[in-house]
């Protein structure tokens, strides 16, 4: 079946550092990917998608590229921050939508000051 | 906006006791979806509804079963809690026509 692997972590940074989190998928079809974002005692956030291959997607800094030669979709920040200390969860779906979201195990990521 | 609402936040169950667990959502969302989150495991899928009336089981469905008798509601039930099963409970929802999902704020259960 479908599958999501990513970086194990936790990953800790210094505010300001540059931010890579490694996604690869395993995936029948040609999949919509998602990344969602866990703040902490909270539910997840979809923080940004791609749909196509070379697709961006980017939301509050952070940018994503869907790669379908490599099968990746690279989660990336210029300049971390303090409030960016979350767990991040790669994740994808079939293009139709109709099968749920397939999640990978998440990383978790601490920026100190 | 309330959007999707777990109950309860928290519980504490001996093993072998039942309970169940409401999520409701107020944005008309035709999907429905039950996962637990287990550290080092990431969301697992438990079951699912497409629509009123209808379920589906997921990756993890052994041990629980799940009702959608109303549009706004699905509910996650435990007929005998196992330790197993301590976890984090996140439901979330959304329309066919959106592929983003919109998660509640999670039930963590312990069974002791």
């Amino acid at each position: 079946g479908d599958s999501v692997t990513q970086m194990e972590g936790p990953v800790t940074l210094s505010e300001e550092a540059f931010l890579t989190i490694n996604c690869t998928y395993t995936a029948t079809g040609y999949p919509s990917l998602f990344w969602y974002v866990q703040y902490p005692g909270e539910g997840l956030q979809l923080l940004l998608k791609a749909t196509k291959a070379d697709d961006k997607g980017s939301n509050k800094g952070f940018e994503a590229t869907y790669r379908k030669e490599t099968t990746s979709f690279h989660l990336e920040k210029g300049s971390v921050q303090v409030s960016d200390s979350a767990v991040y969860f790669c994740a994808l779906s079939d293009r139709s939508g109709n099968t749920p979201l397939v999640f990978g195990k998440g990383t978790r990521l601490s920026v100190i000051a | 906006n309330a959007g999707v609402t777990q109950t309860p936040k928290f519980r504490v169950l001996k093993t072998g006791q039942s309970m169940t667990l409401l999520c409701a959502q107020d944005m008309n969302h035709e999907y429905m979806y039950w996962y637990r989150q287990d550290p080092g495991m990431g969301l697992r899928l438990i079951h699912y509804s497409v629509g009123e009336g209808t379920t589906a089981k997921g990756e993890v469905p052994d041990g629980y079963n799940v009702s959608r008798l109303k549009k706004q509601n699905f509910l996650l039930g435990l007929e005998s809690a196992a330790p197993s099963q301590t976890s984090v409970y996140f439901c979330a929802s959304r329309t066919p026509a959106s592929d983003g999902y919109t998660f509640g704020s999670g039930t963590r259960l312990t069974v002791v």
